[in-house]
């Protein structure tokens, strides 16, 4: 069954440092979508993407976060300036169509921010 | 009044018994509900969509939506410790937005 993969599984970075978290959607998917889980918290929306532009964006997703899709497949987020508060998982999540079909979300990366 | 809300748990049940899971949600969720388990440090996992009024089975999960009222609820039959997790309710409204409720701790008790 096709899957949503993201790399790396686990990133660790310096407080300050540009991180940039990747992610391949489900090939016939149209609809990608960023998340995080702060430990022990609930999955918080970030940002919502469909041809080629965001469609909506939380207030979490400010301007240190950005998103890309640069080549067709891959759809990543980019952190420019890390700070410790950023330490979550990422999720990221596709969608087949505009209808009724459900997220499916990838692994996700566990952002660890020292 | 949050989009979606759940009643955080836990929830323990002895093994064999029925679960039941519950969520509201607010009118800007209107179009499709869904439930995910999430397993401590996984991904969130679809079990079960519901988009019209009424019961849909599958295996062992039952999901009901009643519009009206505006509730979801997941109920798990025969629960094993397995089911033991984190359940998301969802739901999704006509612009592909999602919203989350908080998650119900499930513990099934061997």
């Amino acid at each position: 069954e096709p899957e949503v993969t993201q790399t790396p599984s686990h990133q660790v970075t310096q407080m300050g440092q540009e991180v940039i978290l990747r992610c391949v959607p489900i090939s016939n998917h149209l609809y990608f979508y960023w998340y995080r889980q702060i430990l022990g918290q609930k999955v918080e929306f970030l940002v919502s993407f469909y041809n080629n532009e965001i469609s909506e964006k939380s207030e979490i997703f400010d301007d240190q976060f950005s998103v890309e899709r640069p080549d067709g497949s891959n759809f990543t987020l980019k952190i420019r300036s890390t700070k410790l508060e950023d330490s979550a998982m990422y999720f990221c999540a596709s969608k087949q169509d505009r209808g009724n079909s459900p997220l499916h979300f990838g692994n996700g990366t566990r952002l660890t921010v020292t | 009044q949050k989009e979606v809300e759940q009643n955080s748990g836990p929830l323990s049940v002895p093994e064999g018994a029925i679960a039941s899971l519950n969520c509201t949600y607010s009118d800007r969720v209107s179009q499709s509900f869904f439930w995910y388990r999430q397993y401590s440090g996984k991904s969130p996992e679809l079990i079960m969509s519901i988009y019209s009024n009424g019961d849909k089975e599958d295996g062992r999960f039952t999901a009901q939506l009643n519009k009206a009222s505006q509730y979801v609820s997941l109920l798990i039959r025969d629960s094993q410790p397995s089911d033991s997790a984190t359940y998301l309710c969802a739901g999704s409204n006509t612009g592909n937005q999602f919203y989350f409720g908080t998650g119900t701790s499930l513990t099934v008790i061997p």
